[in-house]
């Protein structure tokens, strides 16, 4: 695609259930990337793809959150038993690859948690 | 304290004002990413900068490594350029793990 889409763009689910949010980085794109916003505060750096391989998991903020992908593509982020404090802003974000620079940032996917 | 510092954290300027944000970071990057976000919008990579000086347009990044900062001019402030500004840096040479500023909000008054 032209740019990196995100779905669900908004998501309200109650506490307790789970939720998947997906992310379609920019064709030819190895490197992709999931971030955290939530209100008033910063990006939190979440976790990262190279292809499908995820190095490295210590940005999960919990056991509750998973993400995969595959066909180094399309990425999936999980969170099961949804918390109020999971309530945020989830920003997907591709590169060429690791190494160059500029990122393309998709537009997000708000989730609600009541 | 995070390890990357903006300032300052909000400002307000009249159209044709000269802007600079400033960004100052504790830890050893490579790298570091001038972000641009609307209210209610998505995020846009203006710069990626790992020694001197880019141009783009009305906007100019620095950065001088050793003393660890960066700044964003704008040249001829419009409010369309109301934004959050964002300054990132990366380590280890990679876009992996990047650490945030907080932001900073820009308000171009007409």
């Amino acid at each position: 695609g032209a740019g990196v889409s995100q779905s669900p763009s908004n998501k309200v689910t109650e506490k307790g259930k789970d939720v998947e949010l997906r992310c379609d980085p920019i064709s030819g794109h190895t490197a992709l990337y999931w971030y955290r916003q939530s209100l008033g505060q910063g990006l939190e750096f979440l976790i990262y793809f190279q292809g499908n391989s995820a190095p490295d998991k210590s940005g999960l903020p919990s056991d509750r959150f998973s993400a995969e992908r595959t066909g180094g593509s399309v990425s999936t982020l999980t969170i099961q038993r949804t918390q109020q404090e999971d309530s945020a802003v989830y920003l997907c974000a591709s590169s060429r690859n690791l190494v160059a620079g500029e990122l393309f940032f998709g537009e997000g996917s708000r989730l609600t948690v009541l | 304290k995070n390890e990357v510092e903006q300032s300052p954290q909000n400002l307000t300027a009249q159209e044709g004002e000269f802007i600079t944000i400033n960004c100052s970071y504790s830890v050893g990057i490579s790298a570091l990413h001038w972000l641009q976000q609307h209210p209610g919008g998505g995020i846009v990579s203006l710069f990626m900068l790992s020694s001197g000086k880019k141009k783009h347009g009305r906007l100019i990044a620095t950065i001088n490594i050793q003393e660890k900062h960066s700044s964003l001019h704008i040249t001829a402030s419009h409010p369309r350029d109301s934004a959050v500004y964002i300054c990132a840096g990366n380590s280890g040479g990679s876009n992996y793990k990047l650490t945030f500023g907080k932001g900073t909000l820009l308000t171009v008054n007409p």
